[in-house]
């Protein structure tokens, strides 16, 4: 099946800097996600972004689907953002089932 | 977006006996849902597909005996962990596509505890 890995595992930034996650996928998607974990376990939707570049805030993605991977941009960094940042894709074929990465454990401390 | 409801978010029960899960999607319907299960620190892994007036389809190695599905409505999916051991224990949570890129929406979650 299709892998996807995640990087870094584990970050932990100063309040206000910026950060970037990286998601790798092995075979071609149709869909990718990203999602933030909160500490109560919500996985709560950033991004649905196949392809092409999207901002929502403070946070933004861009996938290129041609290589195979996708980054998550978060800007000035605040404690709230804590928690495990989730990329997911669904395979061609795969019938919406979505795979996840292990996931990126990000604390932000003020 | 579209929401999607568990029920209940946090479980306890002995060894031996059954828990019931319920997935519901509140604004939309859904003839496919998704099970996972969630160990500490780990990632979601999916468990099984939900369809909706047919039989679940389950991902290798989990029991379909041990973890029922009933996708018996376009709004309702129901897990069954049946004879529950502590093993077992995890957090469950379930989703289901929308829209028309079929975003998927997850629920809250289930954190079960058998004791």
């Amino acid at each position: 099946g299709i892998q996807v890995e995640q990087s870094p595992p584990d970050l932990i930034l100063q309040e206000g800097a910026n950060s970037t996650l990286r998601c790798n996928f092995s075979d071609s998607v149709n869909n990718l996600q990203w999602f933030h974990q909160n500490p109560w376990g919500q996985l709560i939707n950033l991004f649905y972004i196949p392809s092409g570049t999207k901002q929502n805030g403070r946070l933004s993605a861009t996938t290129v689907a041609t290589e195979r991977y996708s980054l998550l941009y978060i800007s000035s960094s605040q404690t709230t953002d804590s928690g495990v940042y989730f990329c997911a894709v669904e395979p061609v074929n795969a019938g919406n089932m979505l795979t996840f990465g292990g996931g990126t454990r990000l604390m932000v401390k003020p | 977006g579209a929401v999607v409801s568990q029920h209940p978010s946090w479980v306890i029960c002995k060894s031996g006996t059954s828990v019931k899960i319920e997935c519901r999607s509140l604004d939309f319907q859904a003839t496919t849902m998704f099970w996972y299960r969630q160990f500490p620190k780990q990632s979601l892994m999916l468990m099984a597909t939900s369809n909706e007036g047919s039989k679940a389809t389950y991902e290798q190695g989990v029991e379909k005996d041990k973890f029922l599905i009933n996708h018996a409505s376009l709004t309702l999916s129901t897990l069954t962990v049946t004879s529950a051991h502590p093993e077992d224990s995890s957090f469950y949570i379930c989703s289901a596509p929308a829209g028309g890129t079929y975003e998927q929406y997850f629920g809250p979650g289930t954190r079960l505890t058998v004791t």
